[in-house]
């Protein structure tokens, strides 16, 4: 079945350095989307790429979309400790209407 | 924005019983909900896909017998966790598209979490 891992599984940075996760699929994807879960609550919705080599930006936040629709990226500069939190890619495959979650990375930031 | 409500937040029971958590859609209807479940620290796991007025989809390794699923209406579906045990201890989050494409985003209830003694 379709995996979907992302790493690095956790990462420690201090306050103002840049973050980048990496998400990767065995098949490809019809479409990614990333999530944010902070500690105790539930997933957020942060944005959808659908299309190949597709970069969006929020904000510091920007998402990659492989050429190839296998990988992903979300790269945040210059942390803030309202970062803290687990990000989680997600993938939709052909015919699967339920997304295939991504192993997450949990990011945390020292001020 | 949409808004899925889960309730109950948490939930204590002691083992061989049974609990039923609720997952609504406040201000949209969802002919499709999903149910994961995520333990802590770790990512989350699809148990089954919840499809209004029909049988439930359930994921390899989830017992359908276990875990009964039911969607009602096009706003509620339910998760009953039956003849609980120590080992069913665990995050339950349910989920729905607003929109009926496949790429439509996910919004999430907050949660349950469970505790079996």
């Amino acid at each position: 079945g379709q995996q979907v891992m992302q790493i690095p599984q956790y990462q420690h940075v201090q306050e103002g350095e840049d973050f980048t996760t990496y998400c990767n699929s065995s098949t490809t994807l019809s479409n990614i989307q990333w999530y944010k879960q902070r500690p105790g609550g539930h997933p957020v919705f942060l944005i959808q790429l659908v299309k190949s080599g597709e970069v969006k930006k929020q904000k510091r936040l920007t998402f990659q979309f492989g050429e190839a629709k296998k990988n992903s990226s979300l790269h945040i500069t210059a942390t803030q400790t309202t970062d803290v939190g687990t990000y989680f890619c997600a993938g939709g495959g052909a015919g699967r209407r339920a997304l295939t979650f991504g192993s997450g990375t949990r990011l945390q930031v020292q001020p | 924005g949409a808004v899925v409500s889960q309730h109950p937040s948490w939930v204590i029971c002691k083992s061989g019983t049974s609990v039923k958590i609720e997952c609504r859609s406040l201000d949209f209807q969802a002919t499709t909900m999903f149910w994961y479940r995520q333990f802590p620290k770790q990512s989350l796991m699809l148990m089954a896909t919840s499809n209004e007025g029909s049988k439930a989809t359930y994921e390899q390794g989830v017992e359908k017998d276990k875990f009964l699923i039911n969607h009602a209406s096009l706003t509620l579906s339910t998760l009953t966790v039956t003849s609980a045990h120590p080992e069913d201890s665990s995050f339950y989050i349910c989920s729905a598209r607003e929109g009926q494409g496949r790429n439509s985003p996910l919004h999430f209830g907050n949660g349950t979490r469970l505790t079996v003694t």
